[in-house]
C-alpha cells in the first residue's frame, strides 16, 4: 500500500513565523500535491509538483511556497504565517499520467493553528 | 474555483438503505473521481470514471457520469454504519483535480 506521511498531525505556530509542513511518500510517485481543507470550502489546491525541482501553482498559492529537492519529499512553506492560514493541510501523491488524472493517495493531514 | 459541487450537503439514513450522492461540475473534465474521508483522516480514493464512460461499479459502489449535464452520482448500496464519512467528488482538467464541498453521510445502526 502507498503510504503518504505528513510530519505532524497537529501544529501550533505564531503569526509571522515561517512554517514548514513536510510530506513524504514511499511509492516513488512523480506527482505530489498540497491542499488545504476548510469547512464549507472543501479542498483547494495550493501547489503541485510533477517532478523533482518542479512546481506549479494551484488555485490558492498566495502566502505559500514549496520545495521538492527529492522525489519522495514535498514541503509546503508558509513564508510568514497569518491567522487566515489556520486550516487542515493535506498532502497527496500519484503515479505519473497526465498530471492529476490518476487517483491520488492522501496523508492524514496536518491541522495547523496560527495564533 | 470548485469543479465539483455535491448534493445533498448532508445525508442521514438507516443501515441497509441505499445512499445516493450527486455531483455537478462546471467545465469539461478528463475524468471524475470520488473520495471518502473519515473524520480527522485523509481522503481515500474510491472510484474513477473517465469522461467517455457512463457507468462504473466497484463492490457496493455504483458511479454514473452524464457529461451532457455535467453531473455524476455515487450510489452506495446496502449501507453500513462503517460507511459513515464525508464523500467528495473531484473533476480533473488541465492537470488539476478540483474538489467540491462534500456530502456528509451518516448511517445509523
Amino acid at each position: 500500500d502507498v503510504k503518504v506521511t505528513q510530519s505532524s498531525r497537529y501544529l501550533v505556530k505564531r503569526t509571522g513565523e515561517k512554517v514548514f509542513l513536510e510530506c513524504v511518500q514511499d511509492m516513488d510517485h512523480e506527482n505530489m500535491f498540497w491542499y488545504r481543507q476548510d469547512p464549507g470550502l472543501g479542498l483547494r489546491l495550493i501547489y503541485f509538483s510533477y517532478d523533482v525541482k518542479m512546481k506549479e501553482k494551484g488555485d490558492i498559492p498566495e502566502g505559500y511556497s514549496v520545495s521538492r529537492e527529492k522525489k519522495e519529499r514535498f514541503s509546503l512553506i508558509l513564508e510568514s504565517a497569518s491567522t487566515n492560514q489556520t486550516s487542515m493541510y493535506l498532502c497527496a501523491s500519484s503515479v505519473p499520467g497526465q498530471g492529476a488524472n490518476q487517483p491520488q493517495h492522501f496523508g492524514d493531514g496536518t491541522r495547523l493553528s496560527i495564533l | 474555483s470548485q469543479q465539483g459541487e455535491e448534493d445533498p450537503q448532508a445525508l442521514s439514513i438507516q443501515e441497509g438503505e441505499n445512499a445516493t450522492m450527486n455531483c455537478s461540475y462546471k467545465t469539461s473534465i478528463n475524468n471524475l473521481q470520488w473520495y471518502r474521508q473519515n473524520s480527522g483522516r485523509g481522503l481515500v480514493h474510491l472510484i474513477l470514471i473517465r469522461s467517455n464512460e457512463r457507468e462504473k461499479h466497484s463492490g457496493r459502489l455504483r458511479v454514473t457520469l452524464d457529461t451532457s449535464k455535467k453531473s455524476s452520482s455515487l450510489l452506495i448500496t446496502a449501507s453500513r454504519a462503517a460507511d459513515t464519512a464525508s464523500y467528495f467528488c473531484g473533476g480533473t482538467s488541465y492537470g488539476k483535480l478540483t474538489f467540491g464541498q462534500g456530502t456528509i453521510l451518516t448511517v445509523h445502526p
